[in-house]
């Protein structure tokens, strides 16, 4: 089937708006995680799902930061009040499963968000 | 919590000579390394992962290489083509939970 989707592709946001980011992991998968990629840096871990348990937020850097996965599938990351230093790539992933390892996680695209 | 650490952080070689790109982590419990190859603009794609169990994979003109007493890994790319030119990045994770990322190495073949 399909890779792992996210939309927008890309997303201009005005300082201080609400966004929402959605990505499809590839279907079956069970594990889902978020990333954050600035530019000339390497994906930094946001937040992380099995099924729809929300294990590990660690990786969020404040509270305006906010993941679901309520159905354990589609999952969306949503930005609060959006700041300049908010502007990245948001990168999604997911694999198989989780427990084990070897378990490959593979990419969407990514949403690139521009806060101006 | 992990940390892991790559170098070269730029790496340009001849189109045909091998390429070598290490990385080291820190987390003992680690036990499953993949590496990206990320062209501009686009998604991290895998290219090759090895685990904690095996001390070293190979894929066509692609290798892997771990040392699980040093906390060491590497990617070997041989016969390099000018369509190897990317940004790779290593990865460490304990159980397929969290990657943690290092920061990069762009790869430049030059013809």
């Amino acid at each position: 089937g399909a890779g792992v989707s996210q939309s927008p592709r890309y997303k201009v946001a005005k300082r201080g708006q609400d966004v929402a980011l959605r990505c499809d992991p590839i279907s079956g998968h069970v594990s889902l995680f978020w990333y954050q990629q600035a530019l000339g840096q390497g994906p930094e871990f946001l937040t992380y799902f099995q099924n729809e348990a929300q294990l590990d937020k660690s990786g969020l850097p404040s509270d305006r930061f906010f993941a679901e996965r309520p159905e354990g599938s589609v999952s969306t990351l949503k930005i609060q009040r959006t700041q300049q230093e908010d502007s990245a790539v948001y990168l999604c992933a997911s694999s198989y499963d989780q427990g084990a390892p070897g378990r490959k996680a593979f990419f969407g695209q990514g949403t690139r968000l521009t806060v101006v | 919590g992990e940390n892991v650490e790559q170098h070269p952080s730029t790496l340009s070689v001849q189109e045909g000579d091998s390429a070598v790109i290490k990385c080291t982590y820190s987390d003992s419990a680690s036990n499953y390394f993949p590496w990206y190859k990320q062209e501009l603009g686009k998604r991290p794609q895998l290219i090759i992962d090895i685990r904690s169990n095996v001390g070293e994979k190979k894929d066509q003109r692609i290798a892997v290489t771990l040392n699980k007493t040093a906390k060491h890994f590497s990617l070997h790319i041989t016969e390099t083509q000018p369509e190897d030119s990317a940004v790779y990045f290593c990865a460490a994770s304990t159980d397929g939970q969290n990657f943690v990322f290092g920061p990069g190495t762009r790869l430049s073949v030059l013809p």
